[in-house]
């Protein structure tokens, strides 16, 4: 069965500190993965990722896939309280856009 | 920024009833889905949607469910006679074509209380 893993369920940190989140997962046919942010709204895309080795960044944020060891990591550098979500790590599994999310890291940043 | 409208926000009903769940998607996109969530639990797919017909369902989408595409902006997802284990955040998603096909934009979600 196919499976996303993320780690950990929930964070707190304080403002300026550094996070990585993981994500594992057990997908056939595997195409991409992707990091979602949600908020109490809709998720909102932050990247997708394909090829093992290639970082992505945009900002303080940064993400790269390992696909031997099947997981992947997003980084948050000098994290502020807007950074406060819940961060969502899905595959791509298949040529029908079907995503597989993982449970969620719960991220709160205190000032 | 293009995205994806969906109505109502919040929808409580009675078992048995039927409710139906309207959905917007961006303009130029060719797929579209629907996936819930129940309070506490993952994000789950339950149907894609391309060239007006199913493409993949999983298996929550049994026969109370049916999605359809009755003009050419809505997206539905229509649920005959809701159970309360029916009760989740319902989000409707579109995307594009080749290397954006996986690249969802997700509405903000219907929540949906069944009582």
């Amino acid at each position: 069965e196919d499976k996303v893993v993320q780690s950990p369920l929930s964070l707190v940190v304080h403002e300026g500190d550094t996070v990585t989140l993981n994500c594992s997962y057990e997908v056939t046919n595997f195409r991409s993965l992707l990091w979602y942010k949600q908020e109490k709204k809709a998720p909102t895309f932050l990247f997708m990722l394909t090829s093992s080795g290639i970082e992505k960044k945009s900002g303080r944020l940064s993400s790269i896939l390992d696909k031997k060891e099947l997981f992947s990591i997003l980084n948050i550098t000098a994290t502020q309280t807007g950074d406060s979500a819940i961060y969502l790590c899905a595959v791509g599994g298949s040529n029908t856009g079907k995503l597989i999310f993982g449970q969620g890291t719960t991220l709160q940043v205190k000032p | 920024e293009p995205e994806v409208t969906q109505t109502p926000s919040h929808q409580v009903t009675q078992m048995g009833q039927e409710v139906i769940l309207r959905c917007v998607p961006i303009s130029n996109h060719l797929y579209f889905y629907w996936y819930r969530q129940i309070l506490g639990q993952k994000v789950e797919f339950l149907v894609s949607f391309y060239n007006n017909e199913i493409s993949e369902k999983s298996e929550i989408f049994d026969d109370q469910f049916s999605v359809e595409r009755p003009d050419g902006s809505n997206f539905t997802l229509k649920i005959r006679s809701t159970k309360l284990e029916d009760s989740a955040m319902y989000f409707c998603a579109s995307s594009g074509l080749g290397s954006g096909a996986n690249v969802l934009t997700f509405g903000a979600g219907s929540r949906l209380t069944v009582l």
